[in-house]
């Protein structure tokens, strides 16, 4: 158990429709990280928190894209206008307090775009 | 443009057989993670690394830190078709930053 659950798994959903995605680490106070995987790729960093602050975000993360993480808690990652391009496993991910090197992911949120 | 290179890409072994994955930069790495994922499943950690020079071992795992903190190279013994999947290594630039994951090498162990 990394301590991190991500809702949906799988989500299917037509261009142009908006996604909503839900990151819940096991603590707070503590930062969290979304990455973008490919088929067939690594994941690709899109943003990262601390606590309620977001504090980087990648050129990756288009206009339509918004995370938060409103109470330092979960987090949402949404995308607007879907497109068929942002068809990718989503993945959330966390550190603790004791070592900050170190990041452990959640099983991912699968999206396909049709 | 900060790159992390792995290989090989691609990797079909015989059970039993040794084998090693190599993760390599041109910039210096604060730490650098090995990760194992299964399709459809986040990656799940295996090992960090952080000090140069530094070896860790795994049961038949052994993961090498560059002495320049530049490189790493993850070493499998008699491997097991159990070991199959995709060993992905990351590496941060800056305590407590983004992970810059490299390309991953698929691990195909055949019984």
């Amino acid at each position: 158990d990394t301590g991190v659950s991500q809702d949906p798994r799988h989500k299917i959903t037509k261009r142009g429709q908006n996604v909503t995605f839900r990151c819940d680490p096991i603590s707070e106070h503590n930062r969290l990280y979304w990455y973008r995987q490919t088929l067939g790729q690594g994941p690709e960093f899109l943003t990262y928190f601390q606590n309620e602050a977001q504090l980087e975000k990648s050129r990756l993360l288009s206009d339509r894209f918004s995370a938060e993480r409103p109470k330092g808690s979960f987090s949402t990652l949404e995308i607007q206008r879907t497109e068929q391009g942002d068809s990718a496993m989503y993945l959330c991910a966390r550190t603790v307090l004791s070592s900050t090197d170190t990041q452990y992911f959640g099983p991912g949120t699968r999206l396909t775009v049709l | 443009t900060q790159l992390l290179e792995q290989s090989p890409q691609f990797l079909s072994i015989q059970e039993g057989e040794n084998l090693t994955v190599y993760c390599n930069s041109s910039s210096v790495f604060s730490s650098l993670q090995w990760y194992r994922q299964e399709p459809g499943e986040g990656p799940v950690l295996l090992v960090t690394v952080v000090t140069g020079g530094e070896v860790k071992k795994l049961k038949r795992l052994t993961f090498q830190f560059g002495d320049a903190r530049k490189d790493s190279s993850l070493h499998i013994t008699a491997a097991q078709p159990g070991d199959t999947g995709l060993y992905l290594c990351a590496g941060t630039y800056n305590a407590g930053n983004m992970l810059t994951f490299g390309g991953g090498t698929r691990l195909m162990v055949k019984p």
